[in-house]
C-alpha cells in the first residue's frame, strides 16, 4: 500500500492563478480530509468528505473547492490563489468518520503565492 | 466542543532516558479516540499511538506508551530511550466535531530536542 499520496510536494504560483492539489488513497478508506497548517495556528480543517459524492466544509473553507467522484481521490482546487493561502497542506483519510478511527496523513504540499 | 491542551512548548531529553509529554483534553463525549502525531523537520505528520476512551489498558508501540487518566482527562505519551531521531514536534489530537465539523482536534504541539 502506498498510504496516502499527494502531488505536487512543492509548488509557487501568482496570485490569481488557479491550481489543483492531488489527493490519493489506497486503503479503500470512506473519509477523507484537508488540512492546512501554519505557524502558531496548528492544524485547521478545510474540506471533508465521508465518501464518493459527499463533501462539507470545514473551518477555512472559502477560496477552496473540492469534490469527490471516487473512493480514492479528493482533489482540493484552489480557484484563485492570494498570498494568505500560503500553506503546508496535508491530505489525510481514515476508514470512517468513527470517533475512534486513525486518520493518516500524506506527506503534505508546500504552496508558495507570491 | 472538544479541546486538547498541550502546556509544553520544548521539552529536553537526553538520549537513552525516557521522556513524558503532556496532554490534556476536555470533551463532553463518552466515545472517544485520543492520537498522537509526530511532525519531524522534514514536515510529513506520523501517526504514532492511539488510545480509545473505553480501552482498559494503556496502549502501548514499540518505545511509545500513552498514560490514559480517564478521569483527568489526560493522555500523556511516553517515548522510552530517546533517539536523536525523535526530535520532533508531537501533537496530541482527538476527533470529534466542533464548530458543526467532524474533525481532528490538535494541540498546539511539543518541540522535543533529544540531545546525544
Amino acid at each position: 500500500n502506498a498510504g496516502v499520496t499527494q502531488t505536487p510536494k512543492f509548488q509557487v504560483l501568482k496570485t490569481g492563478q488557479s491550481m489543483t492539489l492531488q489527493c490519493a488513497q489506497d486503503m479503500n478508506h470512506e473519509y477523507m480530509s484537508w488540512y492546512r497548517q501554519d505557524p502558531g495556528m496548528g492544524l485547521r480543517l478545510i474540506h471533508y468528505s465521508v465518501g464518493a459524492g459527499i463533501t462539507d466544509q470545514g473551518e477555512v473553507p472559502n477560496g477552496y473547492n473540492v469534490s469527490r467522484s471516487t473512493t480514492e481521490d479528493f482533489p482540493l482546487r484552489l480557484l484563485s490563489a492570494a498570498p494568505s493561502q500560503t500553506s503546508v497542506y496535508f491530505c489525510a483519510s481514515s476508514q470512517d468518520r468513527s470517533r475512534t478511527d486513525t486518520q493518516y496523513f500524506g506527506p503534505g504540499t508546500r504552496l508558495t503565492v507570491l | 466542543a472538544q479541546k486538547i491542551t498541550q502546556t509544553q512548548p520544548g521539552m529536553f531529553v537526553q538520549e537513552k532516558e525516557a521522556v513524558t509529554l503532556d496532554c490534556t483534553y476536555d470533551t463532553s463525549d463518552q466515545s472517544y479516540g485520543l492520537f498522537w502525531y509526530k511532525q519531524p523537520s522534514s514536515g510529513e505528520m506520523i501517526f504514532l499511538i492511539y488510545q480509545g476512551s473505553y480501552d482498559e489498558q494503556n496502549a502501548t508501540e514499540g518505545r511509545y506508551s500513552l498514560n490514559f487518566q480517564k478521569a483527568r482527562k489526560s493522555a500523556n505519551l511516553v517515548i522510552s530511550a530517546s533517539q536523536l531521531g525523535d526530535s520532533a514536534m508531537y501533537f496530541c489530537a482527538m476527533r470529534g466535531r466542533q464548530g458543526g465539523s467532524e474533525k481532528l482536534v490538535f494541540g498546539k504541539g511539543t518541540k522535543l530536542t533529544v540531545n546525544p
